[in-house]
């Protein structure tokens, strides 16, 4: 079992609608990492957070470090925002990541 | 903007050849770290290093190398390509920002042995 589990593994909405992507961890955390990654491959780091809420633009990041749990929210979203994205997870003394299988992300035009 | 480049973007090649990786950043971090991704799979880290000089095998047994001679350039090497080693290489760097490492990532280099 993966310490990183994210939810779901594929979502396809409409252009506009409320976005909703979930990561819980199993492990105790130092920082939780929020990537995106285009096909073709590259990654873009999104959010860094290790307590609280992180906002920009169009995009949310919170997380709730009793429940192991993040969430990751697209308002308003757009066919540009169709990607892989990936949450990750830094353990204390351990700056290496442990990622997830990843959302595969499709917004419809 | 990342400034991390990774080449070849693409690379197929046959059983046995000998290649190398090239990976370099010009934001003078001294993390970076090299990582195998499957399709549809998580990243797995296969080597890291924290400075010049100094290279670690990461979670994820490879039969690749890494050097790290220079701050900028941390390449990964297979002496013989097997087609096990088909997979996607991504090269990262971070830097230690306010509330933790911030990544860099590059392009990715997909493999394919023959």
């Amino acid at each position: 079992k993966n310490e990183v589990e994210q939810s779901p593994q594929n979502l396809t909405a409409q252009e506009g609608e409320f976005i909703t992507i979930n990561c819980s961890y199993s492990v105790g955390i130092s920082a939780l990492h929020w990537l995106q990654q285009h096909p073709g491959g590259g990654i873009v780091s999104l959010f860094m957070l290790s307590s609280g809420k992180k906002k920009h633009g169009r995009l949310i990041a919170t997380i709730n470090i009793q429940e192991k749990h993040s969430s990751l929210h697209i308002t308003a979203s757009h066919p540009r925002d169709s990607a892989v994205y990936i949450c990750a997870v830094s353990t204390f003394g351990n700056e290496k990541l442990t990622f997830g299988t990843g959302t595969r992300l499709t917004i419809i035009p | 903007e990342a400034d991390i480049y990774q080449t070849p973007r693409y690379l197929v090649i046959g059983t046995g050849k000998k290649i190398t990786l090239e990976c370099s950043q010009t934001m003078g971090h001294d993390k970076m770290y090299w990582y195998q991704q499957d399709p549809g799979m998580e990243l797995h880290l296969i080597h890291y290093s924290y400075g010049v000089n100094s290279t670690e095998k990461g979670d994820l047994s490879s039969e690749s190398t890494v050097s790290r001679i220079r701050t900028e350039h941390f390449p990964l090497t297979l002496e013989s390509a097997r087609p096990s080693h088909t997979s996607q290489y991504l090269c990262a760097s971070s830097e230690l920002g306010r509330g933790g490492e911030k990544l860099f990532f590059g392009s990715g280099t997909q493999l394919s042995v023959l």
